[in-house]
């Protein structure tokens, strides 16, 4: 079936640190992939996503490349702020299924 | 657009209670989603609906938990009784269609005591 694996958290870095959470999926057909982040006290909200294989995604600083040949969707972001402080979740969805959703990485970000 | 609404933010309970817990979707939106998210065991589908018809509800944890979709702006879930391991935040998401981008409420903060 289709899944979804992301790093370990938490993450912890310093403010203007380049950032990068892995994400990688196993998935049937072509799936769409994402990236939603959950602040504090929030539900989650979309962040990026990518519908086909070499696309890249961004928004807000981050950015995240739909890569086939190894089943990932890294999320980068080159320097992060404190305000950057969530969870991040890698997601996929495939040929009519529902959103698919990783466990979640936890970011912090200290001045 | 207000987006969606869930209420109440915050549930206390004792034990064995009945809980109800309560989503308006976006207009428009055929799919409605219930999550559950702890600390241990992150973020877990319970059902969704496509067009108020449940489709998958296989992560409904047992009997005591139930959802309705009674028209296309209204859902509950309804916990009978209540538990202290369901103590937990409820998430109620919709999107156009299943595999599309979901729109989150804010939560239900649930603590039974």
């Amino acid at each position: 079936g289709n899944s979804v694996t992301q790093m370990e958290g938490p993450v912890t870095l310093s403010e203007e640190a380049f950032l990068t959470i892995n994400c990688t999926y196993t998935a049937t057909g072509y799936p769409s992939l994402f990236w939603y982040v959950q602040y504090p006290g929030e539900g989650l909200q979309l962040l990026l996503k990518a519908t086909k294989a070499d696309d890249k995604g961004s928004n807000k600083g981050f950015e995240a490349t739909y890569r086939k040949e190894t089943t990932s969707f890294h999320l980068e972001k080159g320097s992060v702020q404190v305000s950057d402080s969530a969870v991040y979740f890698c997601a996929l969805t495939s040929k009519g299924d529902k959103v698919i959703f990783g466990p979640g990485t936890s970011l912090s970000v200290i001045p | 657009d207000a987006g969606v609404i869930q209420s109440p933010r915050h549930e206390v309970t004792e034990m064995g209670q009945e809980v109800t817990l309560r989503c308006k979707p976006i207009s428009g939106h055929n799919s409605l989603f219930w999550y559950r998210q702890t600390m241990m065991r992150g973020l877990e589908l319970l059902i969704y609906f496509n067009n108020n018809v449940p489709i998958d509800d296989s992560g409904m944890p047992e009997d005591r938990f139930s959802a309705k979709m009674p028209n296309a702006s209204f859902s509950t879930l309804k916990i009978q009784p209540s538990e202290p391991r369901d103590s937990a935040v409820y998430f109620c998401a919709s999107s156009l269609v299943a595999k599309n981008i979901q729109y989150f409420g804010a939560g239900t903060r649930l603590s039974v005591l």
